[in-house]
């Protein structure tokens, strides 16, 4: 069974500019969360989603937003990208929303640098 | 709101030799749960082990083992028999107990990287 995958796995950008970043979550799994690891860093939460409703956004300005699509994918959107957006965006899915089912399994992340 | 702490930023071990990761929490939560977590430099997050918190039993898998100290919000990592792969940053992180509407959210802290030496 394929895991979480993510796309792309790497990209650069220009301060200034919109990105967008994707996840498909394990085949079944309905909720979506999205991790932002900075070099050297933990990772630290952004958003949740699960059936396509947002449980849960750390503390993170309104230039990140996020969504989930009928078939549990979901997009991260990051406008006006700063030099200090460039980190490891993870995504992770679970089964749903409680007990065990919230268990994470993660993505292999994309990279992404502002320049 | 949750912080955990991880105070040893490297550490090493040798082959086949038996290292402890510490690390401490905080949390207004009655229920929770405590992970580890290693990220080798293929960058993807592997759960290595789990515990709740309810549960006094220390969590084991196979080398990997927890000493859960609730009372002093403490949850260590020990692996035994350390191999080559254990190689990787080892994140220890929690999550409240959710039954509810709200939010599922790992809190992580900032890693111990543990390198295993021939």
């Amino acid at each position: 069974d394929a895991g979480v995958t993510q796309s792309p796995t790497h990209l650069i950008k220009t301060r200034g500019q919109h990105v967008t970043l994707r996840c498909s979550p394990i085949s079944g799994h309905k909720s979506v969360s999205w991790y932002q690891q900075v070099l050297g860093q933990g990772p630290q939460f952004i958003f949740q989603y699960y059936e396509k409703e947002e449980r849960g956004r750390g503390n993170f300005p309104d230039r990140f937003s996020a969504r989930q699509f009928p078939n549990y994918s979901s997009e991260l959107n990051v406008n006006a990208l700063l030099l200090g957006d460039s980190a490891l965006y993870l995504c992770a899915s679970s089964l749903g929303d409680r007990g065990w089912n919230t268990e994470a399994f993660f993505g292999q992340g994309t990279r992404l640098t502002v320049v | 709101a949750q912080t955990v702490t991880q105070s040893q930023p490297e550490m090493s071990v040798q082959e086949a030799e038996t290292v402890t990761l510490s690390c401490t929490y905080d949390t207004s939560e009655n229920n929770y749960y405590l992970f580890w977590y290693k990220q080798p430099p293929s960058r993807q997050m592997i759960l290595v082990i789990r515990q709740e918190a309810y549960k006094q039993q220390n969590a084991t898998e196979n080398r990997f083992s927890v000493n859960f100290q609730k009372a002093a919000k403490s949850f260590s990592l020990k692996i035994s028999d350390s191999q080559l792969g254990d190689t990787a940053m080892y994140f220890c992180a929690s999550a409240p107990q959710y039954s509810g509407a709200g939010s599922y959210q790992l809190t992580f802290g900032k890693g111990t990287k543990l390198s295993v030496i021939p």
